[in-house]
């Protein structure tokens, strides 16, 4: 069954050091996330992609975070200097299955991302 | 105003037994909705799409009240695997998936 997957697991980084967390989507979907989960509390969504642009982003998404799809299958969120805040597990989905009007959206494993 | 708000609970139940949450959105815009299921430090996991009047899946019956803008979700006959986290989430425009806080289910033997 096809799935996302997310590279890596768990990621730790030092404050003010950037990193990519990176996501394979699901071949033929056609709309990519990425949320955010702190220990404990909700799944918060970040950004949303589609044609190769950021279709709609929430307040969270602030200048030090980015999207990317440098190729036909990877899609990437980079955070440029992280903060001890941005510790949480960052999940990218996707969804819209282009044969039909599947609008599920299917999540990766996660990507835990450690900041001390 | 959340967009989507649910009972945390957590809702202890015994083995076998009957039990429904209920979700309320505030976006009557809103398409699609869903039913996820979270494991501890696991991704949300798709149970039931609710796209109409409601769906059922065995177990599993999911209902939307678009007048009162509610989903609701009924587990009959509840197992010791059904103990999770229940997130309900609404769809906009394709564009974004909300989620709201999780219901926490726990079954006992």
């Amino acid at each position: 069954e096809p799935e996302v997957t997310q590279t890596p697991s768990h990621q730790v980084t030092q404050m003010g050091q950037e990193v990519i967390l990176r996501c394979v989507p699901i071949s033929n979907h056609l709309y990519f996330y990425w949320y955010r989960q702190i220990l404990g509390q909700k799944v918060e969504f970040l950004v949303s992609f589609y044609n190769n642009e950021i279709s709609e982003k929430s307040e969270i998404f602030d200048d030090q975070f980015s999207v990317e799809r440098p190729d036909g299958s990877n899609f990437t969120l980079k955070i440029r200097s992280t903060k001890l805040e941005d510790s949480a597990m960052y999940f990218c989905a996707s969804s819209y299955n282009s044969q039909g009007w599947n609008t599920e959206a299917f999540f990766g494993q996660g990507t835990r991302l450690t900041v001390v | 105003r959340k967009e989507v708000e649910q009972d945390p609970g957590p809702f202890n139940v015994p083995e076998g037994a009957t039990v429904a949450f209920n979700c309320t959105y505030s976006n009557s815009a809103s398409q699609s909705f869903f039913w996820y299921r979270q494991d501890c430090r696991k991704e949300p996991k798709l149970l039931m799409s609710v796209y109409s009047s409601g769906n059922e899946d065995g177990r599993f019956t999911a209902q939307l009240n678009r007048a009162s803008q509610y989903i609701s979700l009924l587990i009959r006959d509840s197992k010791l695997s059904d103990s999770a986290t229940y997130l309900c989430a609404g769809e906009y425009n394709f564009n974004k998936f909300y989620f709201g806080s999780g219901t926490k289910l726990n079954v006992k033997p």
